[in-house]
């Protein structure tokens, strides 16, 4: 079975200081990991994906997240922050070897960058 | 980068009536499409997930009579919300993925459903 979690339903962060939005997972095989932006009243836009090779992958609009098998996390992060980063954020993975292509999502955490 | 679509983006009906909401992939052939309903501050609830020229598969708990779900062709997939009550009103999503390889998931901007 595979199961993804975020552990924190709010982040709050200064503009400018660097960010993290934590993802921990569990899966019987190596994992496709995945994140998801949303802003209001919006569908989600994908960030970015850990498939295999670099366990540090960049992404859109600064973002990076770094894949780490030993402690099952693919945590967020960006090196500063913008106001216009605040949003709700989606973890997500997939268990190929469990037979599964559907994704499961974590629950979001929701990011906020104060000016 | 892929585009989904949807339409509408938002609807108001009256309770009893019926809601189609079309997903469509612009500039790819999605072989699968994904159903999710999301309520406000959560996480998004799978609901169906629909392969092209095949029956919806429905989640458990999901009523397949009353979330009708159409993938006609590579490009569209429906949703009819069927007898709609006030407790159906919430944030649809569609997702569109294409096969061989390609792994992550495209989402549309959502449906805004209000039932009166």
């Amino acid at each position: 079975a595979q199961s993804v979690a975020q552990p924190e339903d709010q982040v709050n962060v200064a503009e400018g200081n660097p960010l993290t939005v934590k993802c921990t997972y569990s899966v019987s095989g190596n994992p496709y990991l995945f994140w998801y932006v949303q802003y209001p009243n919006r569908g989600l836009q994908f960030l970015l994906k850990y498939i295999t090779g670099d366990n540090l992958v960049k992404g859109s609009y600064g973002f990076e997240a770094e894949f780490n098998k030993s402690q099952t996390s693919f945590h967020l992060k960006k090196p500063s922050a913008l106001v216009s980063d605040s949003a709700l954020y989606f973890c997500a993975v997939r268990d190929p070897a469990g037979g599964s292509y559907i994704p499961t999502f974590g629950r979001g955490t929701s990011l906020i960058v104060h000016p | 980068g892929a585009v989904v679509s949807q339409h509408p983006s938002r609807v108001i009906c009256k309770s009893g009536t019926s809601v189609k909401i079309e997903c469509r992939s612009l500039d790819f052939q999605a072989t699968t499409m994904f159903w999710y309903r999301q309520f406000p501050k959560q996480s998004l609830m799978l609901m169906a997930t629909s392969n092209e020229g095949s029956k919806a598969t429905y989640e458990q708990g999901v009523e397949k009579d009353k979330f009708l779900i159409n993938h006609a062709s590579l490009t569209l997939s429906t949703l009819t919300v069927t007898s709609a009550h006030p407790e159906d009103s919430s944030f649809y999503i569609c997702s569109a993925r294409t096969s061989g390889g390609a792994y992550e998931q495209y989402f549309g901007p959502g449906t805004r459903l209000t039932v009166t």
